[in-house]
């Protein structure tokens, strides 16, 4: 069973709109940890957000926040206020604490396209 | 800060060549690394990790192989490539303490021709 599902192959927004990227995630693991990643066309991996399995509060990053549903087990980007130079694709990853050996485990992605 | 340096970015390979990547982090001792592949279009496939020098752990079976010979360097082989091994590798290492993120390598795309 895949551990991170990105749902949405595609997606395109207007520049200075908002755009939510889903990704939900399967773990049996108490500890654990959510990634947001965006890609560019060069290829390089750009950290972007960062969401503990313990943290109380929802993960937010300048223009980037992260809507942490523990219960559902979904982990949500939020871009606000959409940039041209935001068009990449978007990885949601998960590390597994205690069983997992902290390894990343990445979701199939998300291409963003933001049109002016 | 650690930074993971990758090299080289473009390699275009005949099949049942040799192959050898390198990466080597600069800024942390005893990282945690990882090699994952891309393949067009696709997420991230790990392919090793390692927690220590000579300690690799395969993720998944395959004609490539990882060693750790430096606590910094991390390489990437195999003895003969197949078409299938072209894709997009990405090194990466754990991050310094209190960045929770995953440090990514700059990536070598690799096509097997």
């Amino acid at each position: 069973a895949q551990k991170i599902t990105q749902t949405q192959p595609g997606m395109f927004v207007q520049e200075k709109e908002a755009v939510t990227l889903d990704c939900t995630y399967d773990t049996s693991d108490p500890s654990y940890g959510l990634f947001w990643y965006k890609q560019p066309s060069s290829g390089e991996m750009i950290f972007l957000i960062y969401q503990g399995s313990y943290d109380q509060q929802n993960a937010t990053e300048g223009r980037y926040s992260l809507n942490f549903q523990k219960a559902r087990k979904s982990a949500n980007l939020v871009i606000s206020a959409s940039q041209l130079g935001d068009s990449a694709m978007y990885f949601c990853a998960m590390r597994e604490g205690l069983r997992g050996s902290y390894i990343p485990t990445f979701g199939r992605g998300t291409s963003l396209i933001v049109h002016p | 800060s650690q930074t993971i340096h990758q090299w080289p970015a473009t390699l275009v390979q005949p099949v049942g060549s040799p192959l050898s990547l390198e990466c080597t982090v600069e800024g942390t001792s005893n990282p945690n690394l990882y090699w994952y592949r891309q393949a067009a279009g696709r997420g991230l496939q790990l392919l090793f990790y390692s927690v220590g020098i000579g300690q690799i752990s395969s993720e998944v079976p395959q004609n490539l192989s990882a060693s750790r010979p430096q606590d910094r360097q991390f390489i990437l082989s195999s003895k003969k490539l197949l078409l299938s091994d072209s894709g997009f590798y990405l090194c990466a290492g754990r991050g310094d303490r209190g960045h929770r993120g995953y440090t990514f390598g700059s990536g070598t795309r690799l096509t097997v021709v």
